[in-house]
């Protein structure tokens, strides 16, 4: 089975500063990772995906996300902040070996001006 | 657009009454997911159809759902006599292939956000 956890429900950076936001996972065998963006009133749109190809990912919007397997973590992170950063974020996991997400409970990102 | 649809977008019911929500996925995609979102979580995974098969319906929380997808296109999530407790916004993915594996990116509609009183 397979779980997300995700540290920090509500994060706070002001504009121009680093976005680091944390999901770690747990997968018997070797994940699917995801994050999606969540704006008011939208659905989930895919930020960026770990597939296991490249462990260091890029998205869209400047984001970006390293699949740390001793660490079992694949926190997002994006140099610098923009207003429009502020959103809902979720990770979540799949295998290739089933097809449903698990999603973590999310972070909701603050930026301050 | 080419996206998932979804309708209502916002759906208020009093308790006891039947709900249909209506998912349109994408054109030609195969797999369609029902997700439920509650207020301050993440999604959660109710109901599984590859084409018109409900292959996975675990996640349903009682026998008063039900969803379907009679010609492998669109799908209908129906609720019979509502309880608060199904307050939530509902979900709707849709991805290309059958299955799990890399290729099934599944891509999500606006969502319906039920509020039941």
């Amino acid at each position: 089975a397979q779980s997300v956890t995700q540290l920090g429900s509500h994060v706070s950076v002001s504009e121009g500063a680093l976005v680091l936001l944390r999901c770690n996972y747990s997968s018997s065998v070797p994940p699917y990772l995801f994050w999606y963006v969540q704006y008011p009133n939208q659905g989930l749109q895919l930020l960026l995906k770990y597939t296991s190809a490249a462990t260091l990912v890029k998205g869209i919007n400047g984001f970006e996300a390293e699949f740390k397997k001793s660490e079992t973590s694949f926190h997002l992170t994006k140099p610098s902040a923009h207003m429009s950063d502020a959103a809902e974020y979720f990770c979540a996991v799949s295998t290739s070996g089933t097809y449903k997400y698990i999603f973590g409970t999310g972070t909701r990102l603050k930026v301050l001006a | 657009g080419a996206g998932v649809s979804q309708s209502p977008r916002y759906k208020v019911a009093k308790r006891g009454q039947d709900v249909a929500l209506r998912c349109d996925p994408i054109s030609g995609h195969v797999s369609l997911f029902w997700y439920q979102q509650a207020l301050g979580q993440g999604p959660e995974f109710l109901t599984y159809f590859q084409n018109e098969a409900q292959l996975d319906k675990s996640g349903l929380p009682s026998d008063r759902f039900f969803a379907e997808r009679p010609e492998g296109s669109v799908s209908t999530l129906k609720i019979q006599r509502t309880q608060q407790e199904d307050s939530a916004v509902y979900l709707c993915a849709s991805s290309l292939g059958g299955g799990g594996g890399n290729y099934n990116e599944q891509f999500f509609g606006p969502g319906t956000r039920l509020t039941v009183l």
